[in-house]
Parts: C-alpha cells; sequence; structure tokens
C-alpha cells in the first residue's frame, strides 16, 4: 500500500513570494490534514478536509493561507505572500474515519523563507 | 487551553532501560482516542500505538505500552528495555470524538538514549 506522498521535499523562497504544496493521501483515506511544524514544537492542525470539504481550519491564517481538495483526493497548501514566521515543515496526514484508526502522516515539506 | 500537556522537554536514558513519557490530556467528550507517534531526526512521524477511551486494557504493541489512567486523564508511553534507536521525538496525540475529529498534538517530548 502506498503511503502518503507530498511534494516538494524542500523548498526556499523569499518572503512575499507565494508557494505551494501538494499531497496525495492513501487511496480510499476519507479525511486529510495539513499540520505546520515549527522547528522543536509539535504539529499544530492547520485544516482539516473530510472528503471535499473543510472540517476544522480555524487555525488557518486565511489572508495568507489557502487550501482546497478537489474531488476528494489530492490536496495543495498554497501561502501568498509569505513571511519569515512561514518558516516550518508542512505535514500532511490522511485517516479513514474508523474510530481508533492513526492518521498516517508524508515526509513533509521544509519550507525556508528568507 | 492546552489539551495535550507533555511536561518533559528533554530525557537522558541508559540504553536497556525502561523509559516513561508523560502526557495528560484535557477532553470533556466521553469518546476520544490517544496516539503516540514517534519522528526520528529524519522527520517522519512514525505511528508507534493507540488507547481508545473505552478500551478496558491499556494498549501494547512490542516494546511500547500505555498506561492509561483515564481518572487522571493521563496515558503515559512505557518504553521497556531502549535502544539507542529509540532516540527521537515523541509526541502524544488525541482526537476527540468519532473518527473524522482532529488530532491534536502536544509539544513532545526528546528522548536521548545513552550507550
Amino acid at each position: 500500500e502506498a503511503g502518503v506522498a507530498q511534494s516538494p521535499r524542500y523548498k526556499i523562497i523569499e518572503k512575499r513570494q507565494s508557494v505551494a504544496f501538494w499531497c496525495n493521501p492513501i487511496s480510499g483515506h476519507a479525511t486529510l490534514y495539513w499540520y505546520q511544524q515549527i522547528l522543536g514544537q509539535g504539529p499544530k492542525l492547520l485544516i482539516q478536509f473530510q472528503n471535499n470539504g473543510v472540517v476544522d481550519d480555524s487555525q488557518l491564517p486565511k489572508d495568507r493561507f489557502s487550501a482546497e481538495r478537489l474531488k476528494g483526493v489530492d490536496s495543495t497548501l498554497k501561502i501568498q505572500p509569505a513571511k519569515l514566521e512561514d518558516s516550518a515543515v508542512y505535514l500532511c496526514a490522511s485517516s479513514s474515519s474508523d474510530r481508533g484508526t492513526e492518521a498516517f502522516f508524508g515526509q513533509g515539506t521544509r519550507l525556508t523563507v528568507v | 487551553a492546552q489539551k495535550i500537556t507533555q511536561t518533559q522537554p528533554g530525557m537522558f536514558v541508559q540504553e536497556k532501560e525502561a523509559v516513561t513519557l508523560d502526557c495528560t490530556y484535557d477532553t470533556s467528550d466521553p469518546s476520544y482516542g490517544l496516539f503516540w507517534y514517534k519522528q526520528p531526526s529524519s522527520g517522519e512521524m512514525i505511528f508507534l500505538i493507540y488507547q481508545g477511551s473505552y478500551d478496558q486494557q491499556n494498549a501494547t504493541e512490542g516494546r511500547y505500552s500505555l498506561n492509561f489512567q483515564k481518572a487522571r486523564k493521563s496515558a503515559n508511553l512505557v518504553i521497556s528495555a531502549s535502544q539507542l534507536g529509540d532516540s527521537a521525538m515523541y509526541f502524544c496525540a488525541m482526537r476527540e470524538g468519532w473518527g473524522d475529529d482532529k488530532i491534536i498534538f502536544g509539544k513532545g517530548t526528546r528522548l536521548h538514549i545513552l550507550p
């Protein structure tokens, strides 16, 4: 079974530029999460999708971040314009809707904003 | 309010000793699940163990066990016979409600295993 795929693995951009991350979840997983993990901290949930609908985006900075999950499969997370404090690892995870199932994580995208 | 609290920022343990990583949680939902993940320096998040709020017995997975004390709202991870490869960040996480609710993480504990 293929795992959660993310790209790119690394990205360096200048502040005020835009960037997009892509995630392909495990086949059949209805729930998709985007987390932001700043160095030395735990992952912070940015947005959660159930199929192609948003379940929770309460911590997504909507003035600069956007995310979509078209057709309920893969997803993109965009930052425009980027700030220095957006430097972090962006983790995508997916899970089935069964009770007790864990979230499976991708390798993450390490973003550096200079 | 912090829903998941991990009070140990870092720990040093001698190889082959057992280690307990602390986790307390806060929820008013009677249905919830608790997870532990390991994050090595390479960055991937590796699922270790799960405990459901209605599970009668403490979860075990190989050298990992979860000391679940519901009344105290604690879910400590116990690693028996620690190995050098156990050196990593460990995160406690919680999902409230049924399977489609969000999973929130604690700040983590960095574990160092000494040879």
